[in-house]
Order: structure tokens, then C-alpha cells, then sequence
């Protein structure tokens, strides 16, 4: 069956410190993939897109890695602060015409 | 531009009782969509509309029911509400289908006793 993994175990590291995400998935040949951050009682915010054939992408602080080998995307935050401290979720699609369809998500808890 | 809009926030439900979950957007999207959110199961698709008028089924449907009958509006029914349907639910709209950015609105939480 169709599965989309993140660690359903909170992530907790020191600011300043690198978080790194995984989001691994299995039965599925996205074409792309998404990440999104979600606040406690907030709708999810947009982060990131990378592309079947993109193997890195960068925004800022944020880099995200898809190795459609391993069947995995990896998401960091590099000079993590207290305000990155959120639920971090990866959605993937497997053509342009297809809706989204989300992973669990990962708590990111990054302490002072 | 207030985005994507839902109402209510919150709402307790007895078994058996109908309500309609309001979503609008003001941004000219196509594409809207319904998800719900439970505990450690992610968001999980319920309905989507690709257009006034143009709906179709995601992967929960079951006890939903939605109309698309204007671009900004998409209001989801729950017809005879059950416990298993007490959850969070999100609206989310998009210019295109899959590779676009959605645009989640701040969810109405549902408790059905």
C-alpha cells in the first residue's frame, strides 16, 4: 500500500543547531514534493517545492533534499532558532493533475 | 485579501445533527479542497473542486457532501454527523491542481458527541 513516513516523535535540538526532517515514502512516483510548516490551531503554511528532477533546493535558512533512490526528501533548518519550533509536514503529488497527499508530520522543538 | 476564510471555528455537534462548514477565497482561485486532520494521520483529502459547478471525491468522502456553486465559495455538509467524524478540518484552494502552493485557511475544529 501507498505509505508517506515522517517521525512521529518530536524532534527537540538547541538553537543554533541544524534540524534535519525526513519524510519517506513508498508505492508512490511523485513527480514533486512539498513541505509545509503548521502552527498549533493554524492551517498549514507553504514552505518549499522541489521537483522530481531537482535533487536540492534552498530558501533561506531552509534546504530541502529529494532522493527519488532512497525514496526520501530530507528538510533542514540550519541556525535553527525557538521561532522555528513548529509541526512540519511533507505533502508529494504524482503528476501535475493529481492532489496532494500529505505525510504525518514531524514536531520541530528548538530550545533556547 | 483575507486569503482563504472558514466559519465556524469551533462547533459541538450531537450524533445524528447536519451542519455546513463555510470556506471562501478571495484570490481567484480554480481549485479548492476539504481536508480533515486527525492525530498522527496527517490530512487526509475529503472533497475537491477544480471550478464553479465541478467537484469530486478525495480520498474520505464518505458522510460529506459539497457544491461548488461560485469560484470563491466551497462550503462542505456533514449530513448526519458521527463520533468518527469529530476532527479539524482545513480548507485549502490553489491556482492549479498538484504542483501549485495551497493556501490553507485556519480550520474548524469539530466535536461530535
Amino acid at each position: 500500500s501507498q505509505k508517506i513516513e515522517q517521525n512521529s516523535e518530536a524532534l527537540n535540538i538547541q538553537e543554533g543547531k541544524t534540524a534535519t526532517l525526513t519524510c519517506n515514502y513508498t508505492n508512490y512516483s511523485p513527480a514533486y514534493l512539498q513541505w509545509y510548516r503548521q502552527d498549533p490551531g493554524r492551517g498549514p503554511v507553504f514552505l518549499l517545492l522541489i521537483r522530481e528532477n531537482e535533487k536540492e533546493k534552498r530558501k533561506e535558512r531552509l534546504k530541502v533534499t529529494f532522493d527519488t533512490t532512497l525514496k526520501q526528501s530530507l528538510f533542514h533548518i540550519t541556525a535553527s532558532q525557538p521561532a522555528d519550533s513548529a509541526t512540519y509536514l511533507c505533502a508529494l503529488g504524482e503528476n501535475a493533475g493529481n492532489m496532494l497527499t500529505f505525510g504525518g508530520g514531524t514536531r520541530l522543538m528548538v530550545k533556547p | 485579501n483575507a486569503g482563504v476564510t472558514q466559519t465556524p471555528k469551533f462547533q459541538v455537534l450531537k450524533t445524528g445533527q447536519s451542519m455546513t462548514l463555510q470556506c471562501a477565497q478571495d484570490m481567484n482561485h480554480e481549485y479548492m479542497s476539504w481536508y480533515r486532520q486527525d492525530p498522527g494521520m496527517g490530512l487526509r483529502l475529503i472533497h475537491y473542486s477544480v471550478g464553479a459547478g465541478i467537484t469530486d471525491q478525495g480520498e474520505v468522502p464518505n458522510g460529506y457532501n459539497v457544491s461548488r456553486s461560485t469560484t470563491e465559495d466551497f462550503p462542505l455538509r456533514l449530513l448526519s454527523a458521527a463520533p468518527s467524524q469529530t476532527s479539524v478540518y482545513f480548507c485549502a484552494s490553489s491556482y492549479g491542481l498538484g504542483r501549485e502552493t495551497q493556501y490553507f485557511g485556519p480550520g474548524t475544529r469539530l466535536l461530535v458527541l
